[in-house]
């Protein structure tokens, strides 16, 4: 596509569900990475995936996040058992190669809110 | 390792003053530098890049940023600021020794009055 496509947009989740967020990368882009942005807060990042491997996942908060990504395109962020302090906006980005030589392109995000 | 640090929380400026924001790096190669700005309710938004070459980086919507590598600096500029670049941003990095993630600073909130 055009873009990186995030959805939903908008999620309301109650404390203990699991939930999936989507990321769709810009058609060709190599490299796919998952940010959490708190209120107020600068980017968190939470995992990088360069094909279908991730080498990087160091950003993880707990094992109850989870993240795959299949046919080196469509990415899901799970989050399992919820809880409040996991309402964020949850921002994906795309590359073409792994360098970011021709920049990082990021979606519009997800935001998720755990009541 | 990498990290930014961005030190001013808010800059507040007047319309058509020049704009400042301040970004310093640490990194253990050589640095590829972003910025990137965010509207309210938005996504990030591509502004300029720093890979290699000159040191004066022009990017979108009239702002540059000078790669300063005694200072391990990439302040972002612009000559007369608009209201309309009122919006929060990021300076980011990454190291030319390390693969894939962007480390974001904090954020700078920029605000113009008229």
């Amino acid at each position: 596509g055009a873009g990186v496509s995030q959805s939903p947009s908008n999620k309301v989740t109650e404390k203990g569900k699991d939930v999936e967020l989507r990321c769709d990368p810009i058609s060709g882009h190599t490299a796919l990475y998952w940010y959490r942005q708190s209120l107020g807060q600068g980017l968190e990042f939470l995992i990088y995936f360069q094909g279908n491997s991730a080498p990087d996942k160091s950003g993880l908060p707990s094992d109850r996040f989870s993240a795959e990504r299949t046919g080196g395109s469509v990415s899901t962020l799970t989050i399992q058992r919820t809880q409040q302090e996991d309402s964020a906006v949850y921002l994906c980005a795309s590359s073409l190669d792994s360098q970011g030589l021709y920049g990082y392109t990021f979606g519009s995000g997800t935001r998720l809110t755990v009541v | 390792a990498q990290s930014v640090a961005q030190p001013e929380d808010q800059v507040n400026v007047a319309e058509g003053n020049p704009l400042t924001v301040k970004c310093t790096y640490s990194v253990s190669g050589n640095p590829y530098l972003f910025w990137y700005v965010q509207y309210p309710n938005r996504g990030l938004q591509f502004l300029l890049k720093y890979i290699t070459g000159d040191n004066l980086v022009k990017g979108s919507y009239g702002f540059e940023a000078e790669f300063n590598k005694s200072q391990t600096s990439f302040h972002l500029k612009k000559p007369s600021a608009l209201v309309s670049d009122s919006a929060l941003y990021f300076c980011a990095v990454r190291s030319t020794d390390s693969w894939g993630k962007l480390q974001f600073g904090a954020g700078t909130q920029v605000v113009v009055t008229p």
